[in-house]
């Protein structure tokens, strides 16, 4: 149980192209959802927590006009990189919570390079 | 405040032998720890995860101990396999804070035969 999936698991696009990514809980409600960024090498940095038919919350220094974060149901969130520039290239990570259960189940993953 | 600090950044150790691997948080608010397990290319597995109402939990071959005095927990992988190898995140969280979690900064393990 408690499985996370996430698509496309990699994207290659153009600089100044959108690029959405999906993150589905697919054995579970999700009232969560998070979405992080990982550099190589790096820890996990949370970009936005976002909770279901609700605006997301954007961590600082998080561009929200730059990644949109929808969450319009309790299995699927989305994350739209807008007018990607070479530097958003990096792996995004989703994860989801069910109720008030601490534990966050991760998706496998989405790498992104913009050209 | 919100730190989770975690050492080492990497280690070897032999196949057979424990991996330790140590966190420290200074938010006496924490109230639960998981780690988490990441292969390269993946996205983070999780691993076992304790509060701080118990000083140990073992699930298999790994084990947390925590001690609350001192703000430390720490995961111990008996008999360290080389499937074993990955990088291992502690974090922290605090009961109806939304369930954010603070990472650590992640420790590199290779198992070698």
């Amino acid at each position: 149980g408690a499985v996370v999936s996430q698509h496309p698991s990699w994207v290659i696009c153009k600089s100044g192209t959108s690029v959405k990514i999906e993150c589905r809980s697919l054995d579970f409600q999700a009232t969560t959802m998070f979405w992080y960024r990982q550099f190589p090498k790096q820890s996990l940095m949370l970009m936005a927590t976002s909770n279901e038919g609700s605006k997301a919350t954007y961590e600082q220094g998080v561009e929200k006009d730059k990644f949109l974060i929808n969450h319009a149901s309790l299995t699927l969130s989305t994350l739209t990189v807008t007018s990607a520039h070479p530097e958003d290239s990096s792996f995004y990570i989703c994860s989801a919570s069910a109720g008030l259960e601490e534990t966050q189940y991760f998706g496998p993953g989405t790498r992104l390079l913009v050209l | 405040q919100q730190q989770v600090k975690q050492s080492p950044q990497s280690l070897i150790v032999q196949k057979g032998g424990i991996s330790i691997i140590n966190c420290a948080y200074e938010n006496t608010a924490f109230d639960y720890f998981p780690w988490y397990q990441q292969f390269p290319g993946k996205g983070p597995a999780l691993l076992i995860a304790i509060r701080p109402d118990v000083s140990e939990k073992k699930e298999g071959r790994f084990t947390i101990s925590f001690n609350k005095s001192a703000k430390q927990f720490s995961l111990h992988i008996m008999d360290s396999q080389p499937g074993d190898s990955a990088t291992y995140f502690c974090a922290a969280s605090v009961t109806g804070g939304g369930n954010k979690l603070t990472f650590g900064t992640g420790t590199q393990l290779k198992v070698e035969l």
